[in-house]
């Protein structure tokens, strides 16, 4: 079975700092990873994934994370936040199997604050 | 359309009225999906579609919710006698098919609240 925990309910930094959101999943499978943000008042989009490719994803707005199996982790990070990067940001994994078990295992989600 | 379109974006009603909360996937997309995002709370799975299957009705709380997706493509979500636990923002996701996939696009969602 899959898992996934979101260390830290809410984050603030300053504008400008690195921005670190954390992510632990748990897998009995390679894993398939996922962060996205949902901005205030909007739907999810898709910030980057990881498919058993290249260990660190870049994805939109400057994001990228790493894949590391041996903590079972797969960190988000920015080197520089900017005020418009303030949003909720989810976790998720599934399973690398094919198939018809598509279900998505989210994270709580993590509440980003950039301070002026 | 060019993405997931959910109608109405907020329905209020009061307690005990059924509500109807409607999606329409982005086209091709076999899979579909619906959440519940209660306040300060992460997202909970509901149901899922996937093509012709028997949908994944796993994470549907009670039996007052139901939901259908007719000819594959437009879905309804029915809250009945609703309750007001149910208020929660609703959200749809559809994906393409195939094991590489499951990139989820999300519509907007439905705010419900429930007087």
């Amino acid at each position: 079975a899959q898992s996934v925990t979101q260390l830290g309910s809410h984050v603030s930094v300053s504008e400008g700092a690195l921005v670190l959101l954390r992510c632990n999943y748990s897998s009995s499978v390679p894993p398939y990873l996922f962060w996205y943000v949902q901005y205030p008042n909007q739907g999810l989009q898709l910030l980057l994934k990881y498919t058993s490719a290249a260990t660190l994803v870049k994805g939109i707005n400057g994001f990228e994370a790493e894949f590391k199996k041996s903590e079972t982790s797969f960190h988000l990070t920015k080197p520089s936040a900017h005020m418009s990067d303030a949003a909720e940001y989810f976790c998720a994994v599934r399973g690398g199997n094919a198939g018809n078990n598509r279900k998505l295992i989210w994270g709580l989600g993590t509440s980003l604050a950039v301070n002026p | 359309g060019a993405g997931v379109s959910q109608s109405p974006s907020n329905k209020v009603t009061e307690k005990g009225k059924d509500v109807e909360l409607r999606c329409d996937p982005i086209s091709g997309h076999t899979a579909l999906y619906w959440y519940r995002q209660s306040l300060g709370q992460g997202l909970e799975f509901l149901i899922y579609f996937q093509g012709n299957s028997a949908p994944d009705k796993s994470g549907l709380p009670s039996d007052r919710f139901s939901a259908e997706r007719t000819g594959g493509s437009v879905s309804t979500l029915t809250i009945q006698r609703t309750q007001q636990e149910d208020s929660a923002v609703y959200l749809c996701a559809s994906s393409l098919a195939g094991p590489a996939k499951n990139i989820q696009y999300f519509g907007a969602g439905t705010r419900l609240s429930v007087l």
